[in-house]
């Protein structure tokens, strides 16, 4: 089974700042990569799949990148409705299908 | 625009048997895969399997000899049964439509079942 890590736990940044979360795999996943944004009682939605495609409707802040192991997401100008726990998630090897931990973003 | 609605208990007997029902509206089942997902309360979130439009299943290693998937395109509906069932297996599960054996394009709101006697 593939594990995902990702850090910060937390990150706290300010409104307009640009707040960058990572993800590790435990192996090489290439590509396959995607992103989604928690808001608290909802549902994930996706943000980002094949590590760096939006998804549709998802602003233009919002961008990934990487391959291989090693993975960002990158909100350019943090607004206050960006508030939310980040999931990076697999789909290079499965089953399963395996998650991150989650990144939570505040607004300072 | 695809909606997909989870249905079914909210709470379970210990050593009982979960039971969820996604309904699928504004959507075809064809040339996707649909999932469940759950997630603990406070916690990350679990791939528990998915069924394709083909009617073919594969599930999280973890979960395999507890867990059935199943659907039924005349509803538009897939399910979701759980054996056996602890307090560990108290979350939120969520009904997902993938593309393919990749991300999960589109969610359903997700519903709480408490596992408790």
């Amino acid at each position: 089974e593939i594990v995902m890590t990702q850090s910060p736990g937390t990150l706290s940044v300010s409104p307009g700042e640009r707040a960058t979360l990572s993800c590790r795999a435990s192996q090489s996943v290439s590509s396959n990569l995607a992103w989604y944004q928690q808001k608290p009682g909802q549902a994930p939605r996706l943000l980002i799949y094949g590590a760096s495609t939006r998804a549709t409707g998802i602003p233009a802040r919002f961008s990934g990148s990487g391959s291989g192991t090693e993975f960002a997401l990158t909100i350019s100008s943090l607004q206050s409705e960006d508030s939310a726990v980040y999931y990076c998630q697999q789909y290079n090897n499965w089953p399963p299908f395996t998650f991150g931990p989650g990144t939570k973003v505040d607004i300072k | 625009q695809v909606r997909l609605q989870e249905s079914g208990p909210a709470l379970v007997k210990p050593s009982e048997t979960l039971s969820l029902t996604c309904t699928v509206s504004g959507g075809s089942f064809s040339l996707y895969y649909w999932s469940w997902i759950r997630q603990p309360p406070g916690k990350g979130l679990e791939w528990i399997g998915y069924i394709s439009d083909s009617g073919s299943a594969n599930f999280n290693p973890s979960l395999k000899s507890r867990v059935t998937i199943s659907m039924d395109t005349s509803k538009n509906q897939f399910s979701l049964k759980v054996s056996s069932v602890t307090a560990a297996d108290t979350a939120v599960y969520y009904c997902a439509r993938g593309v393919g054996a990749t991300h999960f394009q589109n969610w359903g709101q997700g519903t709480l079942v408490s596992v408790s006697s």
